[in-house]
């Protein structure tokens, strides 16, 4: 099956500092992949959609110059959370949207645990 | 209203006993339909699909019900395994690939 590997798995940095994310689909070409952040026994939130080429669309309430999403290839989009602070650790998860089968799936990363100190 | 709704429990069963999720949705042009599980601290993984005539793998059958705009999932004879979070997912096609999750339904199977 599809494929979306995510890395780094874990951060741990000082406040301050920027976290640069990665998220790839590896066996398939996604045009769009989506960003979301769960905090601990919350619900998956979705954050923002990035379309490769363009622009990300962001959901209400998420500062798009805070989190900066790039979707330069079919197959990379890039979130970075800049001068992270303590309320920003959380988990991160992207997936990359695929067709199989006549359906459209999400394929999920295994997650960023983002810790700032 | 939100797009997806589910209960979010918790479920707790004991071991061997059937339990039922049910999910709703309020865009009738909702497109393709799923249920994902996610155990702590990871990320969810595909369950299955739904498919309009309804669809079972093993001890999981999935219901779809467009006049109601809810679909299901029937869990027989529970494993402790089963425990984990249950996510419903809705795709609405003509929202360019938008996918919406329930806040997920925890089932915890007890021995």
């Amino acid at each position: 099956g599809a494929v979306v590997s995510q890395h780094p798995s874990w951060v741990i940095c000082k406040s301050g500092t920027s976290v640069k994310i990665e998220c790839r689909s590896l066996d398939f070409q996604a045009t769009t992949m989506f960003w979301y952040r769960q905090f601990p026994k919350q619900s998956l939130m979705l954050m923002a959609t990035s379309n490769e080429g363009s622009k990300a669309t962001y959901e209400q309430g998420v500062e798009k110059d805070k989190f900066l999403i790039n979707h330069a290839s079919l197959t990379l989009s890039t979130l970075t959370v800049t001068s992270a602070h303590p309320e920003d650790s959380s988990f991160y998860i992207c997936s990359a949207a695929g067709t199989e089968v006549g359906f459209i799936y999400q394929h999920f990363g295994d997650g960023t645990r983002l810790s700032i100190l | 209203r939100k797009e997806v709704e589910q209960d979010p429990g918790p479920f707790n069963v004991p071991e061997g006993a059937t339990v039922a999720f049910n999910c709703t949705y309020s865009n009738s042009a909702s497109q393709s339909f799923f249920w994902y599980r996610q155990d702590c601290r990871k990320e969810p993984k595909l369950l299955m699909s739904v498919y309009s005539s309804g669809n079972e793998d093993g001890r999981f059958t999935a219901q779809l019900n467009r006049a109601s705009q809810y679909i299901s999932l029937l869990i027989r004879d529970s494993k402790l395994s089963d425990s984990a979070t249950y996510l419903c997912v809705v795709n609405v096609a003509n929202t360019g690939n938008q996918f919406y999750f329930g806040t997920g339904t925890s089932l915890t199977v007890i021995p």
